[in-house]
């Protein structure tokens, strides 16, 4: 029972350049979304969230789109840097509590220089 | 600086067996949660603890125990291993229940044949 799901396994992109990072989910009860990032042997970071009021949050480098009619998010990073290569996991969440949030498999993303 | 310290990092237990993933945090912070991610899965959560002595089950809390003696720590407790428990566990914590303040230890990688 896949909720999130983060259909490209890997995404490789040149320095410089924009990456989108990709997220589906299914259950339209969810109101809040997260993308978290985890770089080898560490523990996943939280990097940037959306409230579904919103269709847009930017963080610097990083800006989330949300389109709850197509029930799909999606991560830019603009320029893509070679620190941004890790794995970036999608979660979602109904009234942002914790104890329910659902988590997409993940995608892994690698700048090259 | 520690944060959430999760041991060990890696164990292979035989079927049947028990152990103790030991997590400690250091930030005085209310709750606490323990995931598992499987290959190409995202992140399910175990059981999670919103203060001492209060725990309760999360999407899959089959075939584990938990306890919440203190603020600081939450064991997690696997009682007679699987190879189905073969997986990634990290133990997470935040001082309060929404996503964008988890903070996830390193992960501990078990291995049940």
């Amino acid at each position: 029972d896949q909720q999130v799901k983060q259909n490209s396994p890997s995404l490789s992109v040149q320095e410089g350049r924009i990456s989108i990072l990709n997220c589906d989910y299914t259950n339209s009860m969810f109101d809040y979304f997260l993308w978290y990032k985890k770089y080898p042997a560490e523990g996943p970071t939280f990097l940037i969230s959306i409230s579904s009021i919103k269709d847009k949050n930017e963080d610097g480098r990083f800006t989330v789109f949300l389109n709850k009619s197509a029930k799909h998010l999606s991560l830019h990073i603009v320029p893509s840097q070679p620190g941004d290569s890790a794995v970036y996991f999608c979660a979602a969440t109904v009234g942002d509590n914790n104890n329910d949030m659902r988590f997409g498999a993940g995608t892994r993303l690698t700048v090259k220089p | 600086n520690a944060g959430v310290t999760q041991t060990p990092k890696f164990r292979i237990l035989k079927i049947g067996q028990s152990m103790t993933l030991q997590c400690a945090q250091d930030m005085n912070h209310n709750y606490m949660y323990w995931y598992r991610q499987d290959p190409g899965m995202g992140l399910k959560l175990i059981y999670y603890s919103v203060g001492a002595g209060i725990t309760d089950k999360g999407e899959v809390p089959n075939g584990y125990n938990v306890s919440r003696s203190t603020t600081e720590d939450f064991p997690l407790r696997l009682e007679l291993a699987a190879p189905s428990q073969t997986s990634v566990y990290f133990c997470a914590s935040s001082q309060w229940d929404t996503g964008n303040t988890i903070y996830f230890g390193e992960g501990s990688w078990l291995t049940v044949v």
